[in-house]
C-alpha cells in the first residue's frame, strides 16, 4: 500500500514570497491533516479536512495560510506572504476510521527554509 | 486544551541496556494514545497505539508501552535496545477524531 505523498520535499525561499505544498493521502482514507514540526518541537495542527469540508482550523493563521482539499483527495497548503518564523518541516498525514479506531499515517514531509 | 509533556529531551544508552521514556498527557476526557518514532532521515512512524483494552500493549521492535489512566501516564520501554533504536520519539494523544497533540519529543542516542 502506497504510503502519504508530499512534494516538495525541500523548499528554500525569501520573506515575503509564497509558496504552496502538496499531498496526496493514502488512497481510501477520509480524513487529511496538516501539521507544523518547528525545529525541537512536537508536530502542531494547523488543519484537519473530513473529505473535502474542514472539522478545525482553528490553530491556522488564516492571514497568511490557506490550504483547501478539493475532491476530497489532494490537499495543497499554501503561504502567501512567508515569514521567517515559517521555517519548519510541514507533514501531512492521513487517517481511515476502523470501528472505534483512527490511525494517522505521515507523509515524509516538506521542510521549508525562509530567508 | 489537551497537553502532552515528554520529560526527557535526549537520551544516551550503550547497547543492550533498558529504555524507558516518560509520556504525560494532560486530559479530562476518553483519550487514545500513541507513540510515533522518527528515525534520521525519515518520517514519522507508528510505533504502537492504544485505544481501550489491556493498558499493557506492544507494538513493533520490542516496544511496548502502559497506559496509567490514574497517573495520566503512557511510558514507553523496550528492555534491550540497539543501535538501530537510534532516533526521535513523540508521545501523542486525542480524543475521539481529532487531530494528535504531540509532546516535544525524546532524541534518543544509542552508542554501541
Amino acid at each position: 500500500e502506497a504510503g502519504v505523498a508530499q512534494s516538495p520535499r525541500y523548499k528554500i525561499i525569501e520573506k515575503r514570497q509564497s509558496v504552496a505544498f502538496w499531498c496526496n493521502p493514502i488512497s481510501g482514507h477520509a480524513t487529511l491533516y496538516w501539521y507544523q514540526q518547528i525545529l525541537g518541537q512536537g508536530p502542531k495542527l494547523l488543519i484537519q479536512f473530513q473529505n473535502n469540508g474542514v472539522v478545525d482550523d482553528s490553530q491556522l493563521p488564516k492571514d497568511r495560510f490557506s490550504a483547501e482539499r478539493l475532491k476530497g483527495v489532494d490537499s495543497t497548503l499554501k503561504i502567501q506572504p512567508a515569514k521567517l518564523e515559517d521555517s519548519a518541516v510541514y507533514l501531512c498525514a492521513s487517517s481511515l476510521r476502523q470501528g472505534f479506531e483512527e490511525t494517522q499515517y505521515f507523509g515524509p514531509g516538506t521542510r521549508l527554509l525562509v530567508l | 486544551a489537551q497537553s502532552v509533556s515528554q520529560h526527557n529531551h535526549h537520551v544516551i544508552l550503550s547497547e543492550a541496556a533498558s529504555l524507558e521514556l516518560g509520556c504525560n498527557y494532560s486530559y479530562g476526557g476518553t483519550v487514545n494514545l500513541f507513540w510515533y518514532v522518527q528515525y534520521p532521515g525519515q518520517h514519522l512512524q507508528l510505533l504502537l497505539k492504544y485505544f481501550s483494552g489491556d493498558p499493557l500493549v506492544k507494538g513493533i521492535k520490542g516496544f511496548e508501552a502502559e497506559f496509567i489512566k490514574s497517573k495520566f501516564s503512557f511510558n514507553l520501554r523496550k528492555p534491550s535496545v540497539q543501535w538501530s533504536d537510534t532516533a526521535e520519539y513523540f508521545c501523542a494523544v486525542n480524543a475521539g477524531r481529532r487531530a494528535l497533540t504531540f509532546g516535544s519529543g525524546t532524541r534518543l542516542q544509542v552508542q554501541p
